[in-house]
């Protein structure tokens, strides 16, 4: 089982909603991750908290918004969506960032998110 | 630019038999490269990692192989069962090293 843990395991809004993903991890890690991943396709990294500062944001556009309330915690905001967005959201954690060598990255089970 | 590819989008493979998984990188050498699994609907889940100066690592019936020379990684499942059915994802970290870039995965099936 894994140790990141993600609420909610499912979501549908509309395009006008405001809806939050959330995530948890007490291993000590000290970067968490977002990541968005399409069906039959990698996962792509959207954003990376360093020591619960954002240090990475793949121009991800500003309908989604992140947020890392403290060292285990971090959010996704979602607001003004659209159908392209429906999609598999994980979130993951390691204990330092990537930049360490051979860092794991583990993985929550990921939220699916569809957008009407 | 930096890339890495996994040959096969699928692999079918009879249970018993050896499955093995190709990455290929290109225009970088990675300082080591790693392999996740992932079930339908689940999060990816780390198996090995394996540095550029190992030639091998093994992991009860996993064992993955780097040559720098030919740029590429080996992952093999012996022994295979239909439990193996999943998608292995190749990653390594990107140039500087502040990243991890995953390949499209290869998806195996393993027939009893």
């Amino acid at each position: 089982d894994t140790e990141v843990t993600q609420t909610p395991k499912h979501l549908v809004m509309g395009m006008t909603n405001k809806k939050s993903l959330k995530c948890e991890q007490h291993m000590g890690h000290r970067a968490m991750y977002w990541y968005k991943q399409k069906a039959k396709k990698p996962p792509e990294l959207m954003f990376v908290y360093s020591y619960e500062k954002l240090s990475i944001n793949e121009s991800v556009p500003s309908r989604f918004s992140p947020e890392c309330p403290n060292s285990s915690l971090l959010n996704l905001h979602l607001h003004a969506l659209q159908p392209e967005d429906s999609a598999l959201y994980l979130c993951a954690s390691s204990q330092d960032e990537v930049r360490t060598s051979g860092n794991t990255i583990y993985f929550g089970e990921g939220s699916w998110l569809t957008v009407v | 630019s930096q890339k890495i590819e996994q040959n096969s989008e699928a692999l079918n493979i009879q249970e018993g038999k050896t499955a093995t998984l190709t990455c290929n990188y290109t225009n970088y050498s990675p300082a080591y490269l790693q392999w996740y699994r992932q079930d339908p609907g689940r999060g990816p889940v780390f198996l090995l990692l394996i540095r550029e100066n190992e030639k091998e690592k093994r992991k009860e019936r996993l064992k993955v192989t780097f040559d720098t020379t030919l740029k590429q990684s080996l992952f093999h499942i012996t022994a295979s069962q239909p439990a193996d059915s999943a998608t292995y994802l190749c990653a390594h970290p990107n140039t500087g090293g502040f990243k991890t870039i995953f390949g499209a995965g290869t998806r195996l099936f393993v027939k009893a």
